[in-house]
This record gives C-alpha cells, sequence and structure tokens, in this order.
C-alpha cells in the first residue's frame, strides 16, 4: 500500500528557532517520487521540492533542508531560524500510480507549523 | 501565464442542488486533476485526466463527474450536492510524465459549502 505518515499534526516554535518536520512513507514501488508542499492561511498550495528514490543527496535551499533516507522511508524538512512567514500547513506527498497511465499525488495529513515572534 | 484558475473561489448549495466547479490551465499539461480537502486532512484525489477525452477515477469519485473535452479545461460537476460535499476543492495540472516525475501545480481552490 502507498501511504504517507506526518506524525507530527501542530508544531509551535519561537522566531529563529530550527524545526524539523517529519515524513514517513511506504510504497511497494522501487521508483518513486517523494514531494513536500506549503499550504499558508491563503489556502493555496506552493510546491517546495521534488525527490525522486534514486538520489538521496540531502537537498538546501536558503533556510529550507531536506533529509531523505530510504532505509528509513523518511523524508524529513528542515527550517532553520524560522520565521512567523514560515508559518503553515506543511504536506508531504508521494506518487502513486492510479491505473495504467495515470499518477496522483497520495497525501499526508500534514503538520501545522506555527512560529511566533 | 496564469497557471491553474478555478471559478468560484466559495459557493454555497443547497443539498440537491448541482454546479460546476471550474478549472483551466494555460501550460498545455496533459494531466489534471481534482482532489478534495477536508478540515485537518491531507488531499484526497476524486478524478484524473491524461488528456482531452480521457478520465478515470481517484479515491473518492462518488458524487462527481468530470469531462475533458480540451486540453486547458478540466471541469467538476456536482449532480446531487450532499452535506458530505462540504470541502475545498482544488484542481492541478502537470506536463506529459512518463514516470510520475513531474511536479503537479495547484490552482487556487474552491471552497464549498453544502446546507
Amino acid at each position: 500500500a502507498q501511504k504517507v505518515t506526518q506524525a507530527q499534526t501542530e508544531i509551535s516554535v519561537v522566531e529563529k528557532e530550527d524545526v524539523t518536520l517529519d515524513c514517513v512513507y511506504e510504497t511497494r514501488d522501487t521508483t518513486y517520487y517523494l514531494f513536500w508542499y506549503k499550504q499558508p492561511p491563503s489556502g493555496e498550495l506552493v510546491f517546495l521540492i521534488r525527490r525522486n528514490s534514486f538520489d538521496e543527496q540531502n537537498e538546501i535551499s536558503g533556510r529550507y533542508s531536506w533529509n531523505f533516507q530510504k532505509s528509513t522511508s523518511s523524508f524529513n524538512f528542515t527550517i532553520t531560524a524560522s520565521q512567523v512567514v514560515d508559518s503553515a500547513v506543511y504536506f508531504c506527498a508521494l506518487i502513486f500510480l492510479n491505473s495504467n497511465s495515470g499518477y496522483a499525488l497520495n497525501f499526508g495529513k500534514g503538520t501545522s507549523l506555527l512560529v511566533t515572534p | 501565464n496564469a497557471g491553474v484558475t478555478q471559478t468560484p473561489k466559495f459557493r454555497i448549495l443547497k443539498i440537491g442542488q448541482s454546479m460546476t466547479l471550474q478549472c483551466a490551465q494555460d501550460m498545455n499539461h496533459n494531466y489534471m486533476y481534482w482532489y478534495r480537502q477536508d478540515p485537518g486532512m491531507g488531499l484526497k484525489l476524486i478524478y484524473y485526466s491524461v488528456g482531452a477525452g480521457i478520465t478515470d477515477k481517484g479515491e473518492v469519485p462518488n458524487g462527481y463527474n468530470v469531462s475533458r473535452s480540451t486540453t486547458e479545461d478540466f471541469p467538476l460537476r456536482l449532480e446531487l450536492a450532499a452535506p458530505s460535499q462540504t470541502s475545498v476543492y482544488f484542481c492541478a495540472s502537470s506536463p506529459r510524465t512518463s514516470g510520475g516525475e513531474e511536479t503537479q501545480y495547484f490552482g487556487p481552490g474552491t471552497r464549498l459549502l453544502v446546507l
């Protein structure tokens, strides 16, 4: 079964703290793709990163970094020196094959991050 | 490019009414998707399309219908609205994909309330 688990429902930090959002996934596929999306209070979904199963290199983009470990089926997301604007719901998602030719995203339930001044 | 656009932004329906949620993209993407997001939950796939004239069911298709007559448009139809369909609906699109690697881009969402 394809499944994405984000065990942290809500996290609250004070500005400038580092915070890590956990994502654990299950899949039978050997080739798969993982994503992180951000949903700010305004409601839109913003793409953050895509990672394929063959690339276990960590990724850093400014204050954001991602740690992908196939051995533990995890794709964790860290925000360094958090800011109030980082307050949002963050979703981890896994591509899964829906039928013979269709791919859709299998979302976790999301982690709500609140950064306070 | 406008990206993925959705109309309306918000709608209130009475039980039993019908409506069509509109979705359009101007990126010439082959793949389009409809998801729903219930409060405190992730998104669940309703229907998707891999190209004009081709649609298929997702995880939660009951109570909905779709059509794809053009590459650009992918409307979602609710025939007999029920309170269980109160949700936020997101349309997404992605380029032709051979292995699912292409990123999906989302519209701003339509908030639907069925009373």
